[in-house]
C-alpha cells in the first residue's frame, strides 16, 4: 500500500541554520511526492513538488529530491529564517487505480526558528 | 493558486446537535473534494472523497450515517456531524485538487480548516 513515513518532530533551529526533515514513502507504482506547510492558524499550502524519479522540486529555497532508490523525498534549506516557522508535511499522491488523486501525509513535524 | 473557503473557522456546539461545514472552491470547479480531519500533534486523516453527483467514498472506519458528505455543486461540498459527540472535536479540513479533478500530478488546494468544539 500507500504511506509515507516523517521524521518526529518538533525540530528547533536557530536562524540561519540548516535544516533537513526526513521523509520515505512506500507506494505502489510511482507516485507524486509533494511538501505541505501549515503556518499557525492557516490551512496547508503547497511548498513543492517531484513527479517523477530523480526530479527536485524547489522553492523559496527549500529543495527535495525524488530519490527512487532509497524511497525518499528528504526537504532541506541551507539558512532558515523565523518566518520558516511552521509544521511540514510530506505526502505522495497515487498517480493511478482507484486511488488516483488522494492524498498520503506523513504525521508532520513542527520546525521552530529562533532569532 | 486556485483558492478554497471553508465556512464556519469555528464552531462550538452542544453535544447531540449537528453541525454543518461548508467547503467551497472559488474560481474553479471541482468534481473532486476531499475531508480531513487533523488531531493535535498528528497528521490529517482522509475521512472521505466527495463526489459531485455521486456518493462520496468513505474511507475504512469512517461512519457515513455520522458524517454526511453532500456535494450539492461544482464549487460546493458539506460535511455533517450528525449528533456530535465530544469526541468528535476536532480540526476538519477540506481540499480540493487542481483542475478540479484528482489526477496523481494535480496540486491540491486546501481549505483553511474549521474548528469544531463539542461540549
Amino acid at each position: 500500500g500507500n504511506s509515507v513515513t516523517q521524521m518526529e518532530g518538533p525540530v528547533t533551529l536557530s536562524e540561519e541554520a540548516f535544516l533537513t526533515i526526513n521523509c520515505t514513502y512506500t507506494a505502489t507504482g510511482y507516485p507524486s511526492l509533494f511538501w505541505y506547510v501549515q503556518y499557525p492558524g492557516e490551512g496547508l499550502q503547497l511548498l513543492l513538488k517531484a513527479t517523477k524519479a530523480d526530479d527536485k522540486g524547489s522553492n523559496k529555497g527549500f529543495e527535495a529530491t525524488y530519490r527512487k532508490e532509497t524511497t525518499s523525498f528528504h526537504l532541506e534549506k541551507g539558512s532558515v529564517q523565523v518566518s520558516d516557522s511552521a509544521v511540514y508535511f510530506c505526502a505522495l499522491s497515487a498517480n493511478r487505480g482507484s486511488t488516483l488523486g488522494r492524498l498520503y501525509f506523513g504525521r508532520g513535524t513542527q520546525l521552530t526558528v529562533w532569532p | 493558486g486556485a483558492v478554497v473557503s471553508q465556512h464556519p473557522s469555528r464552531v462550538i456546539c452542544k453535544s447531540g446537535t449537528s453541525v454543518k461545514i461548508e467547503c467551497r472552491s472559488l474560481d474553479f470547479q471541482a468534481t473532486t473534494m476531499f475531508w480531513y480531519r487533523q488531531f493535535p500533534k498528528k497528521s490529517l486523516m482522509l475521512m472521505a472523497t466527495s463526489n459531485e453527483g455521486s456518493k462520496a467514498t468513505y474511507e475504512q472506519g469512517v461512519e457515513k450515517d455520522k458524517f454526511l458528505i453532500n456535494h450539492a455543486s461544482l464549487t460546493l461540498s458539506t460535511l455533517t456531524v450528525t449528533s456530535a459527540h465530544p469526541e468528535d472535536s476536532s480540526f476538519y479540513i477540506c481540499s480540493a485538487p487542481q483542475f478540479g479533478l484528482a489526477g496523481g500530478n494535480n496540486e491540491q488546494f486546501f481549505g483553511p480548516g474549521t474548528r469544531l468544539t463539542v461540549l
